[in-house]
């Protein structure tokens, strides 16, 4: 069975400091997917990136960046130079690679990002 | 493009009574469509796999009988919650995957419908 783990439930921070997100996640498939989303007050679930399981390329994306160490079955999330819009909740979601990364995700349990003016 | 929305955004409800949340891909074709749950300050869990002309697959614990899946279309899910309670008070979010073609299969959320059972 798949399974995602975020362990910070919740980070609060000031605005321009950096915060990094923990995701580690459980599968026994060989090719998956992994992403983040983050989700704002609205609810609507924003889409921030897929990684398939052969590449361990780190990347960077503005002020967000990730870091996929498939050795230890982690694929964290740093935000760099917070600012108070970056205030969601983010999670990291797992599939597998039935028809293309499109199958049913496996979410972590979230983690709640509070920036402070 | 891949754009997917759900009506109603939010709903409020008498407990007893039954309500229907659709899911359509406005832009694209899609075979297969979710349906999660999120509870309060929770992480979404899916509830179902709708498949466009058959029937939904459950996630162990959830009731078919009470979440009824329709999928008659390649662009129109339907969720009905029958003979909701309070207890079925949550936010519900289906998310659509592209059938063939440029999008690749990817998945694609709708914004979610609000449900209050009171």
């Amino acid at each position: 069975a798949q399974k995602v783990t975020q362990a910070q439930t919740e980070i609060s921070v000031v605005e321009k400091e950096d915060v990094t997100l923990d995701c580690v996640y459980e599968t026994r498939d060989t090719t998956y997917y992994l992403f983040w989303y983050k989700q704002p007050p609205s609810g609507e679930l924003v889409f921030l990136i897929r990684r398939n399981s052969f590449d361990e390329q780190n990347e960077i994306s503005g002020r967000y960046s990730w870091n996929f160490q498939k050795s230890t079955s982690s694929f964290n999330f740093t935000i760099t130079a917070s600012q108070v819009v970056d205030s969601a909740v983010y999670f990291c979601a797992l599939s597998d690679h039935y028809k293309a990364a499109g199958n049913k995700l496996t979410f972590g349990g979230g983690t709640r990002v509070l920036v402070k003016p | 493009g891949a754009v997917v929305s759900q009506h109603p955004s939010w709903v409020i409800c008498k407990s007893g009574t039954s309500v229907k949340i659709e899911c359509r891909s406005l832009d694209f074709q899609a075979t297969t469509m979710f349906w999660y749950r999120q509870f309060p300050k929770q992480s979404l869990m899916l509830m179902a796999t709708s498949n466009e002309g058959s029937k939904a697959t459950y996630e162990q614990g959830v009731e078919k009988d009470k979440f009824l899946i329709n999928h008659a279309s390649l662009t129109l899910s339907t969720l009905t919650v029958t003979s909701a309670h309070p207890e079925d008070s949550s936010f519900y979010i289906c998310s659509a995957r592209e059938s063939s073609g440029s999008l690749g299969g990817e998945q694609y959320f709708g914004p979610g419908t609000r449900l209050t059972v009171t």
